[in-house]
């Protein structure tokens, strides 16, 4: 089975831009969560989907986004980039969107420097 | 809420020696416990899980962990280091709350194997 695969690796973007990240599931995996992941924050949660919904919200503010398709691929955008998202951004997917043992599957990331 | 605690950033040990990773955790719920591996510029990988059931997991790679409730702690260990264990190591809660979950990772321990 292919794992979670992120799109692009690696992206540079400049002050006021937007930029939207790609993630895609494991086969059969209905829920997707996005982290970001800073050496002065360590993980944070932004946000999961299940179904093309989403069901829970971490404390980011309104410039991120992010959308799930009906066969559970997912986006995450950011607007109006600020020099502090510059980051690694993981994504997550898992088989049971019901079951909080399920364990996470993470694709390799997306490192986002913005200058 | 949760919250989890890694104690030390670092860990350094010679190979070959007992691995020993601190993680101490908060929730108000029973919680699912989580240990994750993320090697340079790839995303985290499952170690071992605790859900429900017996306090002494195995996990991959020869890690094991225990879940001592009334010390709200679940260390990693390992036997023998070996080179190829040198990563970084996250401890990671799930808890149900009003039916939602947002899971919660520590900032991680940076493992160094000295040869």
């Amino acid at each position: 089975k292919a794992g979670v695969t992120q799109t692009p690796r690696y992206l540079i973007k400049t002050r006021g831009q937007q930029v939207t990240l790609s993630c895609s599931p494991i086969s059969g995996h209905r829920s997707v969560s996005w982290y970001q992941q800073t050496p002065g924050q360590g993980l944070q949660f932004l946000f999961e989907y299940f179904s093309e919904t989403q069901r829970n919200k971490g404390n980011f503010p309104g410039r991120f986004s992010g959308r799930q398709f009906s066969n559970s691929r997912s986006e995450m955008n950011v607007s109006t980039l600020e020099l502090g998202d510059s980051a690694l951004y993981l994504c997550a997917s898992s088989s049971t969107g019901d079951s909080y043992n399920s364990p996470l599957h993470f694709g390799n990331g997306t490192r986002l420097t913005v200058t | 809420a949760q919250s989890v605690t890694q104690l030390g950033s670092h860990v350094s040990v010679s190979e070959g020696a007992l691995v020993l990773l601190r993680c101490n955790y908060s929730s108000s719920v029973p919680p699912y416990l989580f240990w994750y591996v993320q090697y340079p510029n790839q995303g985290l990988q499952l170690l071992l899980k605790y859900t429900t059931g017996a306090t002494l997991v195995k996990g991959i790679n020869g890690f094991e962990a225990e879940f001592k409730k009334s010390e709200t702690s679940f260390h990693l260990t390992k036997p023998s280091a070996h080179m190829s264990d040198a990563a970084e190591y996250f401890c990671a809660v799930r808890a149900t709350s009003g039916g939602s979950y947002i899971p919660t990772f520590g900032r991680g321990t940076s493992l160094i194997v000295h040869p």
